[in-house]
């Protein structure tokens, strides 16, 4: 069966530090994956899109990676801040190309 | 910004009554989601609808719930006999025409079966 698998526990980090969550996956065939920022009580908001094509996408402090030969994608926060908190999902295309799945999201807590 | 509105936020409902969720999706999307996350669980695929169908639904969306486009602009979610494992958060979504485009969510509407 597909499997999108995140970080199960909470990442707390220091505010400046960099965090990174991880998203594996299992019986996909992804022609791109997403990650998605969701607030407690909030609907998922989109953050970036990377191609199975492209090794690296970079937005302001937002860097993610996806290896397709280790069916992996990293996202990085850099300089990470207290308003970074929150739960990261990962997310791909089902099947039929109509829809995503998600993963469980992994909880970021950044300190001051 | 366009967004993605649902009504109500929150609605209490007894068990075995009906209920439905209304959205209004971003004008110009022409794929229509529903989602689910039951509380401290993942989003979950309900639905997608496309060109006035359902395009997929997941094994979730049995014959107790159904979507309709009433109208060019809403998008609603009925779900019958509600159970107590309905009480869930029901997200709707959008997305543009073509390939690679993000889903745009809405707020929400907390469902809470007694």
């Amino acid at each position: 069966s597909q499997k999108i698998e995140q970080n199960s526990e909470a990442l707390n980090i220091q505010e400046g530090k960099t965090a990174t969550l991880t998203c594996n996956y299992t019986n996909y065939s992804p022609a791109y994956l997403q990650w998605y920022r969701q607030d407690p009580g909030r609907g998922p908001v989109f953050l970036l899109l990377i191609r199975e094509n492209e090794k690296e996408k970079r937005k302001e402090r937002l860097k993610v990676t996806f290896d397709t030969t280790l069916k992996q994608s990293l996202f990085h926060i850099t300089a990470s801040q207290p308003a970074d908190s929150a739960t990261y999902l990962c997310a791909l295309v089902r099947n039929s190309g109509y829809a995503l799945n998600f993963g469980k999201g992994t909880s970021l807590l950044v300190t001051p | 910004e366009p967004e993605v509105t649902q009504t109500p936020s929150h609605q209490v409902t007894q068990m075995g009554q009906e209920v439905i969720l209304r959205c209004v999706p971003i004008s110009n999307h022409l794929y229509f989601y529903w989602y689910r996350q039951i509380l401290g669980q993942k989003v979950e695929f309900l639905v997608s609808f496309y060109n006035n169908e359902i395009s997929e639904k997941s094994e979730i969306f049995d014959d107790q719930f159904s979507v309709e486009r009433p109208d060019g602009s809403n998008f609603t979610l009925k779900i019958r006999s509600t159970k107590l494992e309905d009480s869930a958060m029901y997200f709707c979504a959008s997305k543009p025409g073509g390939t690679g485009n993000t889903i745009y969510f809405g707020e929400g509407s907390w469902l809470t079966v007694v």
